[in-house]
């Protein structure tokens, strides 16, 4: 079935420092693409979505590009601050299977002052 | 956009008792969804609420341990039963208003714990 694999283990850097999560995914049809965070004690809110090849989604100073070809959708910041401190979820929504949502495992964001 | 509420926020109960947890939808919704995200883990798909039918459940998920109900397009419960401390977990609801590109929309969650 379609996956979502997300770079393992916590990312732990200093204020105003390049934030780069990996994200991969697998899927049979053409997923649209979404990241999500949640911060501290709180649901989840989408942070970015894409729903076809070569399209970039960007919110809040973060981008996320749809690459067909790599398969991937990497979210970049180029300079983060301690209030991006959060989990971030790289999603896919199925398109064969009613659209529902698969999430990567999550990746711990803590930003240093 | 949708903003979806829940209740309870958290809840501490006893091993073989149910819980029946509500999300209401401040907007009519095509698709909700619940799913579980176990303490330091990713979310996991419990089932699709289907409105006035039964749930579609995943698999490793059953109707007799997840009961779902949906009697209108903005309101949707989930009972967890016969809990056991592996029930542990924040449940949560989501709703989307079209098709695949569209936003799903999330609610706080609700913090179960079970002894």
């Amino acid at each position: 079935g379609d996956s979502v694999t997300q770079m393992e283990g916590p990312v732990t850097l200093s204020e105003e420092a390049f934030l780069t999560i990996n994200c991969t995914y697998t899927a049979t049809g053409y997923p649209s693409l979404f990241w999500y965070v949640q911060y501290p004690g709180e649901g989840l809110q989408l942070l970015l979505k894409a729903t076809k090849a070569d399209d970039k989604g960007s919110n809040k100073g973060f981008e996320a590009t749809y690459r067909k070809e790599t398969t991937s959708f990497h979210l970049e910041k180029g300079s983060v601050q301690v209030s991006d401190s959060a989990v971030y979820f790289c999603a896919l929504s199925d398109p064969y299977g009613n659209n529902r949502l698969a999430f990567g495992k999550g990746n711990q964001v803590v930003v240093i002052p | 956009s949708a903003v979806i509420s829940q209740k309870p926020s958290r809840d501490i109960c006893q091993r073989g008792t149910s819980l029946t947890i509500q999300c209401q939808v401040d907007s009519q919704v095509t698709m909700m969804f619940w799913y579980r995200q176990q303490p330091g883990q990713s979310l996991t798909l419990i089932a699709t609420a289907n409105q006035g039918s039964e749930a579609t459940y995943e698999s490793g998920f059953v109707i007799d341990k997840f009961p779902i109900s949906r009697p209108n397009l903005t309101f949707s419960t989930l009972t967890v039963s016969n809990m056991s401390p592996e029930d542990s977990s924040i449940y949560l609801c989501s709703g989307r208003m079209g098709g695949r590109g569209d936003t799903q929309y999330f609610g706080p969650g609700t913090r179960l714990t079970v002894l």
